[in-house]
């Protein structure tokens, strides 16, 4: 079967920074990305890694590891505006991405 | 350039009616996506167009919902008739032919009476 899981809500402090674990198990994998989606808004494209490794983009990272069907987000310097849903989405064939329930971001002052 | 686009924003029906949704994908996209976020639960794939042709409908829940996407280009999702758990938010997304990044809509709330 899949499975996806990642911690339902973390809370930090701006300028902090914050983890967010996602561990899978899918048959068939190509990568995973990381969406980004505020209340009311549509899911935002963060990033995507096929190959083990970190991917850094600004302020956001991510992480993969093929061989421990793990990934992480990292964000840095957290900002109020980054107080949000995080998904991580694993493909698992062809284009097909599956979204697991998220993980809630809430920054604080 | 102009995103996603999703019509309408928001629908109100009763059980046993007929919805239409609509899709406007990025021009260029050759993927399209339908997804559905119910209620408090994870966003689930429904389908996948590559051009006209259905990729992958594994996600789709049963027959009452027909894609379409007639020349490539918009596509629509038809619920008929409507059930009271069919209630959420239908996102369309679309990406680039070898494109990993699936740009969304801003999704069509689906309440069902």
């Amino acid at each position: 079967g899949q499975s996806l899981e990642q911690p339902s809500e973390v809370t930090a402090v701006e300028g902090a920074i914050v983890q967010i674990n996602c561990t899978y198990q899918t048959s068939g994998f190509y990568g995973l990305s990381w969406y980004q989606q505020h209340d009311g808004g549509a899911p935002t494209f963060l990033s995507y890694n096929a190959l083990d490794g970190l991917e850094e983009t600004g302020r956001f990272s991510s992480f993969l590891s093929r061989s421990d069907s793990y990934g992480y987000l990292l964000l840095q310097e957290l900002q109020m505006k980054d107080s949000a849903s995080y998904f991580c989405a694993p493909h698992t064939g062809g284009f097909k991405t599956i979204f697991g329930a998220g993980t809630r971001l809430f920054v604080k002052a | 350039e102009a995103g996603v686009t999703q019509f309408p924003s928001h629908s109100v029906i009763e059980k046993g009616q007929t919805v239409t949704l609509r899709c406007d994908p990025i021009s260029g996209h050759d993927n399209l996506y339908w997804y559905r976020r119910v209620m408090g639960k994870e966003i689930k794939f429904l389908l996948h167009f590559v051009k006209e042709s259905k990729q992958d409908e594994s996600g789709m829940p049963n027959n009452r919902f027909l894609a379409e996407r007639t020349g490539g280009t918009y596509s629509t999702l038809k619920v008929q008739p409507a059930e009271l758990e069919d209630s959420g938010v239908y996102f369309c997304a679309s990406s680039q032919p070898a494109g990993r990044e699936q740009f969304f809509g801003p999704g069509t709330r689906l309440t069902v009476l």
